[in-house]
């Protein structure tokens, strides 16, 4: 079964420092892998996915990951915080047999400081 | 495009009462629709898959009974919680997709709040 590990439940950084969000993935086949962003009490937003295409993805507002086959990795970064990017962040695997179903991994809450 | 709603975005009922949840693709159809549950500062667990006209898969240690899906055309599908009791309280969130879900689209959640 493909599952995702979040390894921090929280991250706290300044606004305008860096953003590392990690996450690490087990998979028996070529995974396709997602990062979604959730604001409080909010649905949930795409933020970026790999789907065996470039190993470094770029998605929305300044966000990447780069996928790391070796490390069976995924983790997201993004050069400067912003106070709007406070929220919780979830990676997630895609099972690319039957119905495609997602597994999400626990979250991590992201806390930007002034 | 690619737009999936939720109806309501938040219910409060009374414990032994029944709540329909809806969710429907706006601007496509969904062949394929799902339905996750989350608890306060957790994360998502899928409840179970639906496909238009068939009937729906439940995860293990879903309660079919509990939890009634039916996804009766390509653009609509409903969560009944039956006989809600105040453990059901949650976040439901749906996501529609087409092609068995290779492209998923979520909704906004619906707030649950049995008393």
């Amino acid at each position: 079964a493909q599952s995702v590990t979040q390894l921090d439940s929280h991250v706290s950084v300044s606004e305008g420092t860096p953003v590392l969000l990690r996450c690490n993935y087990s998979s028996s086949y070529s995974p396709s892998l997602f990062w979604y962003v959730q604001h409080p009490n909010k649905g949930l937003q795409l933020l970026l996915k790999y789907t065996s295409a470039a190993t470094l993805v770029k998605g929305i507002n300044g966000f990447e990951a780069e996928f790391k086959k070796s490390e069976t990795s995924f983790h997201l970064t993004k050069p400067s915080a912003h106070m709007s990017d406070a929220a919780e962040y979830f990676c997630v695997v895609r099972e690319n047999t039957g119905f495609q179903k997602l597994v999400f991994g626990t979250g991590t809450r992201l806390l930007v400081s002034p | 495009g690619a737009v999936v709603s939720q109806h309501p975005s938040w219910v409060i009922c009374k414990s032994g009462t029944s709540v329909k949840i809806e969710c429907r693709s706006l601007d496509f159809q969904a062949t394929t629709m799902f339905w996750y549950r989350q608890f306060p500062k957790q994360s998502l667990m899928l409840m179970a898959t639906s496909n238009e006209g068939s009937k729906a898969t439940y995860e293990q240690g879903v309660e079919k009974d509990k939890f009634l899906i039916n996804h009766a055309s390509l653009t609509l599908s409903t969560l009944t919680v039956t006989s809600a009791h105040p453990e059901d309280s949650s976040f439901y969130i749906c996501s529609a997709g087409r092609d068995r879900g290779y492209e998923q689209y979520f909704g906004p959640g619906t707030r649950l709040t049995v008393t």
